[in-house]
């Protein structure tokens, strides 16, 4: 069974970057069938795709983040991570990590996610 | 502000049939996927695109599009199915960005 788990710090001070790694765990990450994608919620507040990434590195971000967004992957440890810069309390969020398939093909979605973890910003 | 719009809330009496519309000009080219959310919890996909369930989901859930609408249908609501509901397609710029509805809060009564 696929499984997806977030990790980083819970609380980053204004103006510093949030920095989240997301270990995929019973299958591969550099299969030729998904993408990897970050999707963040605001609590109490609805989902906002941040980006995705291919296991080769070819990446998609939101418009609105694109500035401050950093997506990668790590094939040998299985692994992608995201980096948004300059965060704003208006950054505080459940950030899940999640899994694509059928990427930009007739009938896609997204099967499996992480349990998702808040990040506060605060100082 | 979303691309794709949803009511804020939908009730259903326990038993009955409800529609979870979704609506969005990239819709006309795009099918919608639909994905249930409970308190605390992460999203579960519950139908992809023309009208496809994963393994797990029951069959009282399903989905149809036309125009520019796309629907999640559930037939005989639960009390189980109380949730938020969210869509997901792509954006009708061009870009292909994936984009999210505001989400549907479910009362099953």
């Amino acid at each position: 069974q696929l499984q997806l788990q977030e990790s980083g710090p819970g609380l980053v001070k204004p103006s510093e970057t949030l920095s989240l790694t997301c270990t995929v765990s019973g299958g591969s990450i550099s299969s030729s069938s998904y993408y990897w994608g970050w999707i963040r919620q605001p609590p109490g507040k609805g989902l906002e795709w941040i980006g995705s990434i291919y296991y080769s590195g070819s990446t998609y971000y939101n418009p609105s983040l694109k500035s401050r967004v950093t997506i990668s992957v790590d094939t040998s440890k299985n692994q992608f991570s995201l980096k948004l810069s300059s965060v704003t309390a208006a950054d505080t969020a459940v950030y899940y990590c999640a899994r694509h398939f059928d990427w930009l093909l007739l009938e896609e979605g997204t099967d499996y996610w992480g349990q998702g973890t808040l990040v506060t910003v605060s100082s | 502000s979303s691309e794709l719009t949803q009511d804020p809330a939908v009730s259903v009496a326990l038993g009955q049939t409800v529609r979870i519309t979704c609506q969005g000009d990239s819709l006309r080219s795009y099918y919608a996927s639909w994905y249930q959310q409970k308190p605390g919890q992460a999203p579960v996909l519950v139908i992809y695109g023309k009208n496809n369930r994963p393994s797990g989901i029951p069959d009282r859930f399903s989905g149809s599009s036309s125009g520019n609408t796309a629907s999640l249908t559930i037939t005989g609501a639960q009390a189980e199915d109380e949730a938020d509901y969210y869509c997901n397609s792509r954006d009708s710029s061009g870009n292909l960005d994936l984009v999210f509805g505001g989400g549907t809060k479910l009362t099953v009564l």
